[in-house]
């Protein structure tokens, strides 16, 4: 199956600084990522949708001046939490998918960001 | 936000027993329904991608049915094995990209 690679797996950062979490598929092109956000005992919220070469679509709630998404080329997509509050404090997963919309997503193996 | 549930939220079973969790979703706006298997420190790998009412897959011990017009979806596991421990979740997807995740059920296999 299709591989995503998603970089770091667990970082901790000071009140205040930015984090940027990477995103990549390796062997296929992905015009679109997925970003979600997990809490304890929750289910993946979808934050946003990375389009390559354009704007990211957010959420309803998801501020997009604090979770900034560039996807720039066809296998990269990155998050930065700028700014980033304890409250930021989360699990961070990408995803994407080759193909037709029912396809299955590939997921990466999640980051997680513990903010001080 | 649609509501996607899924029960049980957790299990324990013996090796060997069979088990199936639920995942419940609207029976409205259905487009497509996927089950994925999530291990410990690994990424959600998809088990089943089902799109049509009455669909039935299977992958090995593991199987799964859909009734869309209730809204509803079965994951059995026949004889479980300790290497089935994993969380299961379900996501239910109302248009090509909008897919809702359950919280999961979390299976532990007891050998």
């Amino acid at each position: 199956g299709a591989v995503v690679s998603q970089h770091p797996s667990w970082v901790i950062c000071k009140s205040g600084t930015s984090v940027k979490i990477e995103c990549r598929s390796l062997d296929f092109q992905a015009t679109t990522m997925f970003w979600y956000r997990q809490f304890p005992k929750q289910s993946l919220m979808l934050m946003a949708t990375s389009n390559e070469g354009s704007k990211a679509t957010y959420e309803q709630g998801v501020e997009k001046d604090k979770f900034l998404i560039n996807h720039a080329s066809l296998t990269l997509s990155t998050l930065t939490v700028t700014s980033a509050h304890p409250e930021d404090s989360s699990f961070y997963i990408c995803s994407a998918r080759p193909g037709q919309n029912t396809g299955e997503l590939f997921f990466g193996e999640g980051s997680r960001l513990t903010v001080l | 936000i649609l509501n996607v549930e899924q029960s049980p939220q957790s299990l324990h079973v013996q090796e060997g027993d069979s088990t199936n969790f639920t995942c419940s979703f609207p029976s409205s706006n259905f487009y497509a329904l996927h089950w994925y298997r999530w291990e410990t420190a690994k990424s959600p790998e998809a088990l089943f991608v089902m799109t049509l009412n009455g669909d039935e897959k299977k992958k090995g011990r593991i199987s799964a049915t859909l009734n869309t017009k209730e809204g509803y979806s079965y994951l059995y596991i026949k004889g479980s094995q300790p290497e089935d421990s994993a969380t299961y979740l379900c996501a239910f997807i109302v248009t090509g990209n909008q897919f809702y995740f359950g919280t999961g059920t979390s299976l532990t296999v007891i050998p």
